[in-house]
């Protein structure tokens, strides 16, 4: 069974900072996606962004940006000149071609971005 | 697109009542997903569906939980009887149809709040 690992449970920056969030996984697959989604104080689950595991170019959107290591089996999120609004719990999640076509999530990383 | 909704947002009951909740998926979206977040567990699928077909419903935790999806647009996660260890946030997501662009993102719902007294 696939396994995700979020190893940061909180972590904090201040405003226009990058910060970094971990992620790690466990799968046999060698095709598969990974997600980044953002979850607010209102609790919306908010796509952040997707990569697909045969593509070797890492995904970016604006100011988010991931490192994408198959072989180490990381998927890290960047955010980039961080806002006020990025303050939420990001969780990093894991869906296979095969099988099942649910996500398996982490435990999530709680981010605040400080004034 | 109005995006997935699900209703209520908020639901508070008492243990032993029988609880509903709805979900409509973005239209022309042939998977829902139903998921359940507590602090403890974190974000957990508890069934699927496919072309209104439920394929897997290993998740949802025992027979006080049922799920129907009676047409393409309409969902239902039903307790009963409701306990105060099913208090937690229930999610609809829905995904487009397979093949087209994107179509392993899932899209969530806002969430209904359950409490159970």
């Amino acid at each position: 069974a696939q396994t995700v690992t979020q190893s940061q449970p909180e972590m904090s920056v201040q405003e226009a900072e990058t910060v970094t969030l971990s992620c790690t996984y466990d799968t046999s697959e060698n095709n598969y996606y990974l997600f980044w989604y953002k979850q607010p104080p209102s609790r919306q689950m908010i796509l952040v962004i997707r990569q697909e595991a045969y593509k070797q170019q890492n995904a970016t959107e604006n100011r988010f940006s991931v490192n994408f290591q198959k072989a180490a089996k990381s998927f890290s999120l960047k955010i980039s000149d961080s806002q006020l609004g990025d303050t939420a719990m990001y969780f990093c999640a894991f869906m296979g071609f095969q099988g099942a076509q649910k996500l398996v999530f982490g435990q999530g990383t709680r981010l605040t971005i400080n004034p | 697109d109005a995006g997935v909704i699900q209703s209520p947002r908020h639901e508070v009951t008492e243990m032993g009542q029988e609880v509903t909740l709805r979900c409509k998926p973005i239209s022309g979206h042939d998977y829902l997903f139903w998921y359940r977040q507590t602090m403890m567990r974190g974000l957990e699928l508890l069934i699927y569906f496919n072309n209104n077909v439920p394929i897997d419903d290993s998740g949802m935790p025992e027979d006080r939980f049922s799920a129907k999806m009676p047409n393409a647009s309409f969902s239902t996660l039903k307790i009963q009887p409701s306990e105060p260890r099913d208090s937690a946030v229930y999610f609809c997501a829905s995904r487009v149809l397979a093949g087209a662009s994107g179509a392993d993102t899932q899209y969530f719902g806002p969430g209904t709040r359950l409490t159970v007294l």
